[in-house]
């Protein structure tokens, strides 16, 4: 069973199109995250929830909402998609604090 | 913030030499220390992390050292293999991960 799944793998889309991101973990983790990597490889934290609470949200444009309906599932929304989105999208979770987070497959976003 | 800097940003060995990739953080309240390597089209997976309380540790051909005075922190590989080839990623937490700029690591046989 994978710990960390997102869905989908691939997204190729228009510039200005809606589209979403859902991950679930099965770990038994409180906090869960996304993370942002550009065509340089560079990590960059975006949003945290601990318990589906927000607990960290970076400058990120207010096109972005995550949601979290549950601690196992925390999901993106992205509005009015733009060429910059174009990346690879990482959740991870882990246990409160500062603990070993796990890492999803990624979402490979694709703005045309 | 936290910023991290990583060095080398490329570092190319031969099959059987040692490796080894440094960081440095800004935020002495920073805690935790974890490394990720991340293979071609694939997730981020930690192989190692040190906590502030610790000056070293070793799993079998990986280390790492932190020095808090210094704030830097460093991954020790020997013996790399082919199979070691991938970005490597320091990152240092105080409340969220931030992560250095990734070192290509190139182990040719």
């Amino acid at each position: 069973d994978t710990a960390v799944s997102q869905t989908p793998k691939y997204l190729v889309t228009q510039m200005g199109n809606d589209k979403s991101i859902k991950c679930e973990q099965n770990l038994g983790h409180d906090t869960m995250y996304w993370y942002k990597q550009d065509s340089k490889k560079f990590l960059k934290i975006m949003f945290s929830y601990n318990n589906k609470e927000l607990i960290i949200n970076e400058t990120v444009p207010n096109r972005f909402s995550p949601k979290s309906p549950d601690k196992a599932h925390l999901n993106l929304h992205i509005n009015s998609l733009e060429l910059g989105d174009s990346a690879v999208y990482f959740c991870a979770s882990s246990q409160v604090g500062d603990q070993p987070q796990h890492f999803g497959d990624g979402t490979r976003l694709s703005i045309l | 913030g936290e910023n991290v800097e990583q060095h080398p940003s490329t570092l190319s060995v031969q099959e059987g030499d040692s490796a080894v990739i440094k960081c440095t953080y800004s935020d002495s309240a920073s805690n935790y220390f974890p490394w990720y390597k991340q293979e071609l089209g694939k997730r981020p997976q930690l192989i190692i992390d040190i906590r502030s309380n610790v000056g070293e540790k070793k799993d079998q051909r990986i280390a790492v050292t932190l020095n808090k005075t210094a704030k830097h922190f460093s991954l020790h590989i020997t013996e790399t293999q082919p199979e070691d080839s991938a970005v490597y990623f320091c990152a240092a937490s105080r409340t969220a991960l931030i992560f250095g700029k990734g070192t290509t690591l190139s182990v040719s046989s």
